[in-house]
């Protein structure tokens, strides 16, 4: 099956404490992003990457890295967390230039991460 | 700046109803439009993607329709039923060399037996 795999899909840390969250696509995607959604501000890019080894700033990347090494994996590293980063985290990931021949058309979602930081 | 609007914000209705759910975009250069439905703390589904040159897509129920010339995108959801009450979200993603989705804030829908 076609699919955005996230881990963990819950997770509860404290403030500084460093995190990983995983996210890995079988579907030989070339671009892959990474999303949080908030109350009242809806979906907003953190970081997307449109190749290995090629990654980018979205609309909110402070206080979070990432790597695309390999295709199929594209993590998002909270290196000093704070509470202001709690939110429900998203990857995502699309054929290149969002072509409608390769099926599933457009972007995949993950399941996402509810990320809570005290 | 491209900015996503959906209106209304929250819908609820009888099953059994024929519905509208209304998508407007202020730049009308974008590359495809997509709708998404969201449950309650869960992922985005996929529901269709509409190509710039394309003006409608089909899948089962739902019909979208794109008239970038004005900026809108409507997806109706034919003969609704309680399952289909969720969070519906259409994103825009410009036609620059980027990988990027614009959302709007979503339309919350309920479809009551």
């Amino acid at each position: 099956e076609a699919q955005v795999t996230q881990n963990p899909r819950y997770l509860i840390t404290v403030t500084g404490k460093k995190l990983t969250v995983t996210c890995s696509q079988n579907m030989n995607h070339e671009y892959m992003s990474w999303y949080r959604q908030d109350p009242g501000l809806g979906l907003r890019q953190i970081y997307y990457s449109m190749n290995v080894e090629v990654t980018d700033k979205g609309d909110v990347p402070e206080g979070y890295k990432v790597s695309r090494k390999e295709k199929r994996n594209f993590p998002l590293i909270l290196e000093s967390p704070s509470p202001n980063q709690t939110s429900l985290y998203f990857c995502a990931s699309s054929p290149r230039g969002g072509q409608h021949t390769t099926l599933p058309y457009g972007y995949t979602f993950g399941s996402g991460t509810r990320l809570t930081v005290v | 700046k491209q900015e996503v609007t959906q209106i209304p914000a929250a819908l609820s209705v009888p099953e059994g109803e024929n519905l509208v759910l209304n998508c407007s975009f202020t730049d009308s250069a974008i590359y495809n439009l997509q709708w998404f439905r969201q449950d309650p703390g869960k992922g985005l589904t996929s529901l269709l993607l509409i190509q710039s040159s394309q003006r409608e897509q089909t899948s089962g129920r739902l019909n979208a329709s794109l008239d970038k010339s004005s900026g809108r995108s409507t997806l109706y959801i034919a003969a609704s039923q309680p399952g289909d009450s969720a969070t519906y979200l259409c994103a825009v993603r410009p036609p620059r060399n980027t990988d990027k989705l614009i959302f709007g804030t979503g339309t919350r829908l309920q479809v009551f037996p």
